[in-house]
Formats: structure tokens, C-alpha cells, sequence
């Protein structure tokens, strides 16, 4: 069945630098990727989605990239701010159905 | 906007007593999913709705969990008899037609002793 990845449980950045959070997928038929962020005490929270048919997407200092040749996805954060440190998950819907599947989650942690 | 709304926010009972979940998902969105988090699994999808229907009930774990959707504004989460191994953060999302993102409430920390 499909499976979803994080390469890195946790990921410690400087305040300001960029952040990637990266994400691998099993199902080469998945057309619709998410990312979540999740902070303590709270429901995961949308941040960007992108479908098949794209390799990227911006938003508000956030950049999403498709590779659907190695099957991996990849969350950019730029000037890492504290406000953005939570635990990150990428979720990608494999099938006809509307099912989400999450992968494990990395926690983003910046310092001061 | 009014976000996905789930009650309680904690619920703390004695292994055996039924326990219900509540959740009104965000006005307008024809689709509910209702996922249970854990440090051991992660999110697991438990079952979702479309327009009230119950559409796939695979990751229910067993009978005596059940969800019911009776209107477009409310859905319940049942665990009879609850069991220590139920212990988790269970979240409600809804979101609209097609391919279009969930969107989560704040979850209920379930806590059977």
C-alpha cells in the first residue's frame, strides 16, 4: 500500500536561514500532495498543497517541489522565523478516493 | 471564519464507559474525516463522509468504535466499551468537494485509565 516518508525526525535551524523539510512517497499514481504544520495542543494546520501536474508552488514564504521522477516533495521555508517552529507533515492522497496518507513528521526547530 | 469545532477538548474516563466524540465541521464543506493520532502510528485515518454518507470505514479498528453523521453540521465519534489502547488525540476535518485540503479542529486527548 501507498507509504509516505520523512527523511529527518528532527531539523534544528538558525533563526532567519532557510529551512527544507523533505518527503518521500511510494505511490508513482499520487496526484495531490499537502503539508501541514502542527503546534503543541493544536489540529494540524494547511499550509500549501500542489497536484501532479505541477513541480512547484509559492506562497507566503513557503515553496513547495514535486519530483515525480524520484517520487519526493520537498517544503522550503524562507527566513525561518521562531513563530515557525511545530512538527511539519507531508500527506499525499495515492488513489480515486479522498483519503489522505501522513508521513511520520519532522520537528522543525529554531534557534535563537 | 469559524474553524472545525471538537468537544471536549480533553476527556479523561474509566475503561469500559462509552465515550463520544463531537465534532461540527467548517459550514458548507460536504466532506468529514474523522483521525486518530498516536506516537506509535502517527495520523491514521478512521472514516470520512460525503454528504452525510459514510463513504470508507476501513480504518475503524474495530466494533466498538462507530461514527454517525447525522446532518451536515454534526458528526460523533463512539467508543463502547472504551479500552486503555484507545488512548490517543482524535481529530475531526472537513473540507469541500473534490481535491481540495482538510482542514482540522484542535482534536479531544482521550485518556482511558
Amino acid at each position: 500500500g501507498e507509504s509516505v516518508g520523512l527523511h529527518l525526525p528532527t531539523l534544528s535551524v538558525q533563526e532567519g536561514d532557510n529551512s527544507i523539510i523533505n518527503c518521500a512517497y511510494s505511490n508513482s499514481a499520487s496526484d495531490y500532495f499537502i503539508w501541514y504544520k502542527q503546534e503543541s495542543g493544536k489540529g494540524p494546520q494547511f499550509i500549501i498543497d500542489i497536484r501532479s501536474n505541477m513541480d512547484k508552488r509559492q506562497g507566503q514564504r513557503v515553496t513547495v517541489l514535486l519530483n515525480k521522477t524520484v517520487k519526493h516533495l520537498s517544503l522550503q521555508i524562507a527566513a525561518t522565523q521562531p513563530g515557525d517552529s511545530a512538527v511539519y507533515f507531508c500527506a499525499v492522497k495515492g488513489d480515486s478516493s479522498y483519503k489522505l496518507i501522513f508521513g511520520s513528521g519532522t520537528r522543525l526547530l529554531v534557534r535563537p | 471564519d469559524a474553524g472545525v469545532i471538537q468537544s471536549p477538548r480533553h476527556e479523561v474516563t474509566e475503561m469500559g464507559q462509552e465515550v463520544t466524540l463531537r465534532c461540527k465541521p467548517i459550514s458548507g464543506h460536504d466532506y468529514l474525516f474523522w483521525y486518530r493520532q498516536t506516537m506509535m502510528r502517527g495520523l491514521e485515518l478512521l472514516i470520512y463522509f460525503n454528504n452525510n454518507v459514510p463513504i470508507d470505514d476501513s480504518g475503524m479498528p474495530e466494533d466498538r468504535f462507530s461514527a454517525k453523521m447525522p446532518n451536515a453540521s454534526f458528526s460523533t465519534l463512539k467508543i463502547q466499551p472504551s479500552e486503555p489502547r484507545d488512548s490517543a488525540v482524535y481529530f475531526c476535518a472537513s473540507s469541500l468537494a473534490g481535491i481540495q485540503p482538510q482542514h482540522f479542529g484542535d482534536g479531544t486527548r482521550l485518556s482511558i485509565l
